[in-house]
């Protein structure tokens, strides 16, 4: 199994509509999660942190599921400009090093 | 700008070619990861740094690739006899204490 898991998609989706997106992890010792956005051969930038209470931004919401060992992402209200791959990204320790293990991302392509 | 700078950002170079790559972290960001990305691909861990000791490296990676990062600030990816199966996406990220990982915009390396 891999350590860190997500649907590639394509999701292609209408304009206006919810998306939700999941990625699951095998290390239950994870620490940190993330969702990050990539756009096309752009480097990936932080989207939102997930905590244990779940968080909300606007659109966007990202919770945790340690039990399950799943993150998940929630896009309301989709826009245009959401295009884009979404990465997971799970960190834990290993010995000295602090390991952040990426998922491959996930296609979202939002249609007029 | 504050941000992960990295240079080039392309590189054309015949197979066979030695080929350097500079990253320059936040200020006082003391983890540092390179990373490899190819189209539709989630980023391939390369090696890993903190301050200046290089604490992991992928088994994945041969040893034509060799990364310093000598006093704990800038880093560099050396890649020896290149081969076009190098070809790809070259990217710099750095962490402080948390995890939220800052990337640069990448190099883009082409062996033709």
């Amino acid at each position: 199994r891999k350590e860190v898991e997500q649907d590639p998609g394509p999701f292609n989706v209408p304009e206006g509509a919810t998306v939700a997106f999941n990625c699951t992890y095998s290390n239950s010792a994870s620490q940190s999660f993330f969702w990050y956005r990539q756009d096309c051969r752009k480097e990936p930038k932080l989207l939102m942190s997930v905590y244990s209470s779940g968080n909300e931004d606007g659109r966007f919401t990202a919770q945790l599921n340690r039990a399950s060992q799943y993150i998940s992402l929630l896009i309301r209200d989709s826009k245009l400009s959401d295009s884009a791959t979404y990465l997971c990204v799970v960190t834990f320790n290993a010995g000295n090093n602090r390991k952040l293990i990426w998922g491959l991302g996930t296609s979202l392509a939002v249609n007029p | 700008d504050t941000g992960v700078s990295q240079d080039p950002r392309h590189k054309i170079t015949k197979r066979g070619q030695n080929v350097t790559f500079r990253c320059d972290p936040i200020s006082e960001h003391n983890r540092l990861y390179w990373y490899r990305q190819t189209l539709g691909q989630g980023p391939e861990f390369l090696t890993y740094f903190q301050n200046e000791a290089q604490l992991e490296k992928s088994r994945l990676l041969s040893d034509r690739f060799s990364a310093e990062r000598p006093k704990g600030s800038f880093s560099t990816l050396e890649i020896q006899r290149t081969e076009q199966g190098d070809s790809a996406m070259y990217l710099c990220a750095t962490t402080l204490w948390t995890d939220e990982a800052f990337f640069g915009q990448g190099t883009r390396l082409t062996v033709v």
